[in-house]
């Protein structure tokens, strides 16, 4: 099975200054079809997650534009470019190249200095 | 706009069973995929299994596998999730959740299971 492993586990941004997370992936994402099967979650206290970012780099809809996605092969990072109050939470990459099966990774937890 | 709303909160016996409900409405129920997923209190997020009603088929995480059973009922729009000799360590928040156009796009509200004596 993939392992999705992200850094840090948590970290502390005060307003108005970039956020980054990493994730990285046992196996490449990338699939013969050319798409890279990398997604990340955001959730938010006592509500259930909520997609951000599908496919690496692509925001989902209604998803503010200060939120971005990179990188490629097994190595991905999402960057927030100016932190919001309303960021805080629980953010989760989670791969699904494998096929019926899907893997989250531990989650970083984002609070607001 | 698709919703899924999932049955109340369960309180079950070491051993017993639990069976959690997922009704979907807008879009067509049985073009994807419904999966579960559930977080244990303070932890992450831990896929268990998912149909598509369409295919009838289920798949389930090795984790779970014998112990969890996913279907569909397209007549009602409904997923269901039954998970068997439960233990504390199944205490838990369950989540379903659809695949419209990509992964986990729609999510349920969650039901909480707790595994007591």
């Amino acid at each position: 099975d993939i392992v999705m492993t992200q850094t840090p586990l948590s970290l502390s941004v005060s307003p108005g200054q970039p956020a980054s997370i990493s994730c990285k992936s046992s196996q490449s994402l990338l699939h013969s079809d050319g798409k890279t099967y990398l997604y990340w979650y955001l959730q938010k206290a006592g509500q259930p997650p909520q997609l951000l970012i599908s496919e690496v780099s692509n925001r989902f809809s209604g998803v503010p534009d200060r939120f971005s996605g990179s990188g490629a092969g097994t190595d991905f990072t999402l960057k927030i470019s100016r932190v919001e109050a309303e960021d805080v939470g629980v953010y989760y990459c989670m791969q699904s190249i494998q096929l019926p099966l899907y893997t989250f990774g531990q989650g970083t937890k984002l609070e607001i200095k | 706009q698709v919703q899924l709303v999932q049955s109340g909160a369960e309180v079950k016996k070491p051993g017993s069973s639990v069976k959690v409900s997922c009704k979907a409405s807008g879009g067509t129920f049985s073009d994807y995929a419904i999966s579960w997923v559930r977080q244990a209190p303070g932890q992450g997020l831990e896929w268990m299994g998912r149909t598509i009603a369409i295919l009838g088929i289920a798949h389930y995480a090795q984790k779970f596998q014998g112990r969890v059973t996913i279907t569909a009922d397209k007549s009602t729009s409904t997923a269901y999730m039954e998970l068997s000799s439960l233990r504390s360590e199944d205490t838990a928040v369950y989540y379903c959740s659809g695949s419209m156009t990509y992964p986990f796009d729609h999510w349920g509200q969650g039901t909480l299971v707790t595994v007591s004596s």
